[in-house]
């Protein structure tokens, strides 16, 4: 299994500023994957995070506006940048391949992103 | 991957089987069937997968129909901590990483 801490839990941030979320796994991974889930809603995959490499993008999201780092096999950041009110959504990590063959997707708490 | 269709809420009694229904009609072959849910203010949490035989676990059963069309999670004694939202989903190869693609779930309320 594999444990995921995110960073911080919760912020109220002024419109036009940026935000920068931090995702600690407790093991190496193979994979790891940002999604985010607007208030009553599922969950939307924004991106999956490449060790070394520049991430992955959904269609609909772009790396000017929700830049993503990967320095290690256990460590990411999300940005959100130039906040507006609809940017208020809870922000998730996750990671996936925690061991070869693993089929199951390990989520951290989530952020909470209110932008006023 | 395989679109999915679940009711949007359920009720279940505390102690009873929770069963949740999961229309797959256009699954292909190598297709997996996995069910996540999220507890409210947490991250989704892995429940079960299968192929094409039912599988069970500890934490829940996976019923799946001979046609691969449809199945069926079930929580044999559903207790209060199991209210969540349940996601269905299907994907190609579970060895692909792992990323979901979410669809509406059903919201299970357990009551008392």
């Amino acid at each position: 299994s594999a444990v995921i801490s995110q960073k911080p839990s919760r912020d109220i941030c002024q419109r036009g500023t940026s935000l920068t979320i931090q995702c600690q796994v407790d093991s190496q991974v193979t994979m790891m994957f940002w999604y985010r889930q607007q208030p009553g809603q599922s969950l939307t995959l924004i991106a999956t995070a490449n060790q070394g490499s520049e991430a992955t993008y959904e269609s609909g999201f772009v790396i000017d506006k929700f830049p993503i780092s990967r320095p290690n096999l256990t460590f990411s950041t999300l940005t959100v940048s130039n906040l507006s009110p609809e940017d208020s959504s809870i922000y998730l990590c996750s990671a996936g391949q925690v061991s070869p063959g693993s089929p199951e997707a390990f989520f951290g708490q989530g952020t909470r992103l209110t932008v006023v | 991957d395989a679109k999915t269709t679940q009711p949007p809420s359920m009720d279940c009694a505390e102690g009873r089987a929770a069963n949740l229904p999961c229309n797959h009609s256009t699954i292909s072959g190598n297709e997996y069937v996995y069910w996540y849910r999220q507890i409210h203010s947490q991250g989704p949490q892995y429940i079960i997968h299968g192929l094409k035989n039912n599988e069970t676990n500890e934490m829940a059963s996976l019923i799946i129909t001979e046609d691969r069309k449809s199945s069926t999670l079930i929580l044999p004694h559903a207790t209060l901590r199991d209210t969540a939202v349940y996601y269905c989903i299907v994907r190609v190869d579970y060895n692909a990483g792992n990323m979901l693609t979410f669809g509406g779930g059903t919201r299970l309320m357990v009551k008392p």
